[in-house]
């Protein structure tokens, strides 16, 4: 089946440093991935969208890559600050386009 | 502020009693879905919405059902409340189906205990 995944283990950084996130995806071949971030209580927050015709995608200190060869995208976050602590979720369409596969998500914690 | 507005925060429930979380969005987006979030399980679709008047199942629709009589608002029914229905809800849209664009816009979501 269609499957998603993301490392489970909390990922725990200094701050300053590069936080790099990974999603594998098996089984099938998203035309595009979408990474969010969700604060404990609150709903998932949009960050960035890449498509599988896309190496990599920026935005401030946010970069995504998409290798459609090892079925993965990576996240990154330069410059990380105790702020940025939160869970990301990554997420692909399904073969319809009509709803998201999504992974359980990965943990960061940005030590000051 | 333009957003998906969920109510209520946090219900409790008892075993056979039903309700309906409401959701609301102002942003004119056609597709919108409702997810249950649990510890290891991750989002689950329920039921999801592609425009007015037209629903269709998600992963786990059972003991729920859903309308859309207006762009604006997709509430969700829980015919009869089950402990296994205890969760975190999210309301979430986007312009298109699969949030190319933009991504999904979520709501705050709706903290069931059900009892």
């Amino acid at each position: 089946s269609q499957k998603i995944e993301q490392n489970s283990e909390a990922l725990n950084i200094q701050e300053g440093k590069t936080a790099t996130l990974t999603c594998n995806y098996t089984n099938y071949s998203p035309a595009y991935l979408q990474w969010y971030r969700q604060d404990p209580g609150r709903g998932p927050v949009f960050l960035l969208l890449i498509r599988e015709n896309e190496k990599e995608k920026r935005k401030e200190r946010l970069k995504v890559t998409f290798d459609t060869t090892l079925k993965q995208s990576l996240f990154h976050i330069t410059a990380s600050q105790p702020a940025d602590s939160a869970t990301y979720l990554c997420a692909s369409n399904a073969g319809n386009n009509r709803k998201l596969i999504w992974g359980l998500g990965t943990s960061l914690a940005v030590n000051p | 502020n333009a957003g998906v507005t969920q109510t209520p925060k946090f219900q409790v429930l008892k075993t056979g009693q039903s309700m309906t979380l409401q959701c609301a969005q102002d942003m004119n987006h056609e597709y919108m879905s409702w997810y249950r979030q649990d510890p290891g399980m991750g989002l689950r679709l329920i039921h999801y919405s592609v425009g007015a008047g037209i629903t269709d199942q998600g992963e786990v629709p059972n003991g729920y059902n859903v309308s859309r009589s207006t762009t604006e608002d997709f509430p969700l029914r829980l015919l009869s409340a089950a402990p296994s229905q205890t969760s975190v809800y999210f309301c979430a849209s986007s312009y298109n189906f699969g949030g190319l664009g933009d991504g999904y816009t979520f709501g705050s979501g709706t903290r069931l205990t059900v009892v």
